[in-house]
């Protein structure tokens, strides 16, 4: 597609419940990232993809948080029990060469 | 390692008048900069991006910015402020070698009329 879409745009679940979030990147990226933005803070990063593997899952917040890509394309981001302190708009970016764009988001409320 | 400083969270300027959001980076490596805007419930838009070209790169909308080797910064400027510049501008930094891509927290820019 044109650009970075990522689904649902908002999403609102009750605590304890598991949650899947979706990134479709621009085709032929073969970076992909999955960042976090809190109400009023900066973006925190959460996991990286090169292809199907990532090699830096340094950000992710805690082993409730999990993310794969497959066929070097979509990447799911789980979020199992969740907690109120996910509450939170998730981003995802694709890119190649440096060259980076951001879907919209997903908002995800959770109350 | 890698980080980002934008000093100040919120800059407000008059209609007209010079922007000036500063970034600070620290890196181990020679770094690849960039900004970005976000205007209220979008996503991240690239203004411009650093890949160790010329160290003056102008962006879209009248931003550029320039790479300052000296002083580990790349402050973001446009010599007149426009009502629809306001937004938040994130400045990011990545190593040459790839991987992560680290964001500063942010300046929320206001401009007044």
């Amino acid at each position: 597609g044109a650009g970075v879409s990522q689904s649902p745009s908002n999403k609102v679940t009750e605590k304890g419940k598991d949650v899947e979030l979706r990134c479709d990147p621009i085709s032929g990226h073969t970076a992909l990232y999955w960042y976090r933005q809190s109400l009023g803070q900066g973006l925190e990063f959460l996991i990286y993809f090169q292809g199907n593997s990532a090699p830096d899952k340094s950000g992710l917040p805690s082993d409730r948080f999990s993310a794969e890509r497959t066929g070097g394309s979509v990447s799911t981001l789980t979020i199992q029990r969740t907690q109120q302190e996910d509450s939170a708009v998730y981003l995802c970016a694709s890119g190649r060469n440096y060259g980076y764009t951001f879907g919209s988001g997903t908002r995800l409320t959770v109350v | 390692a890698q980080s980002v400083t934008q000093l100040g969270s919120h800059v407000s300027v008059s209609e007209g008048a010079l922007v000036l959001l500063r970034c600070n980076y620290s890196s181990s490596v020679p770094p690849y900069l960039f900004w970005y805007v976000q205007y209220p419930n979008q996503g991240l838009q690239l203004l411009l991006k650093y890949t160790s070209a010329a160290t003056l790169v102008k962006g879209i909308n009248g931003f550029e910015a320039e790479f300052k080797k000296s002083e580990t910064s790349f402050h973001l400027t446009k010599p007149s402020a426009h009502m629809s510049d306001a937004a938040e501008y994130f400045c990011a930094v990545s190593p040459n070698t790839g991987n992560q891509f680290y964001f500063g927290t942010g300046t929320s820019l206001t401009v007044i009329p």
